[in-house]
């Protein structure tokens, strides 16, 4: 059971440059969460999504766009990447609210 | 927005010694989490506790809603609990993490 995936786990982009970070979720999960984290710092949620189809903002949603076409995945895009992105990204997913948030192993992005 | 905050920042313990992790917050919630980052970076659930109290294991987690705080309880401690815990609230923010080190 794979629980939660990222890909990639590392990426280094150039200012100005677009990627898309892909989670995928195997546990039939209804909700799905992108979040960053800087150093020594907590986890801060970018966007979330209640069912396929759905997304909402979260606490730092500038610069970064999300789809959910698919139950099981959860894409996060930055279009025109700056260097104040440069983070650790995490992905989670839960049945719904107030059950555990399963995590994948994060994605470190880096941007010159 | 609501404000969380956890202490104490760093905790540097023997194995085998307790310890007490505080999470303040300056709006009534309906939503707390308390979670481990293991020092490979890996983040674990460990309790959903909006009130009440909770166990599981040598882990316990208490919230006191009316009083805006939450208390994450590790007893018999073990190096394998070092990392950082994070408690969450409301619309999943987070503190800023208790560093925990735990010394053979």
């Amino acid at each position: 059971n794979a629980g939660v995936t990222q890909t990639p786990k590392f990426r280094v982009l150039k200012t100005g440059q677009s990627m898309t970070l892909l989670c995928a979720q195997d546990m039939n999960h209804e909700y799905m969460y992108w979040y960053r984290q800087d150093p020594g710092m907590g986890l801060r949620l970018i966007h979330y999504s209640v069912g396929e189809g759905t997304t909402a903002k979260g606490e730092v949603p500038d610069g970064y766009n999300v789809s959910r076409l698919k139950k099981q995945n959860f894409l996060l895009g930055l279009e025109s990447a700056a260097p104040s992105q440069t983070s650790v990204y995490f992905c989670a997913s839960s049945s719904r609210v107030g059950q555990p948030q399963h995590f994948g192993d994060g994605t470190r992005l880096s941007i010159l | 927005g609501i404000q969380v905050e956890q202490s104490p920042p760093d905790l540097i313990l023997q194995e085998g010694a307790n310890s007490t992790l505080r999470c303040n917050f300056s709006d009534s919630v309906n939503n707390l989490q308390w979670f481990h980052q293991n020092p490979w970076g890996q983040l674990i659930n460990l309790f959903y506790i909006p009130s009440g109290t909770k166990q599981n294991g040598r882990l316990s987690a208490t919230t006191v809603a009316t009083e805006r705080y939450s208390l994450l309880y590790i007893s018999s401690s073990q190096t394998t609990d070092s990392g950082v815990y994070f408690c969450a609230v409301a619309d999943m923010r987070f503190g800023a993490g208790t560093r925990l080190t735990v010394k053979p």
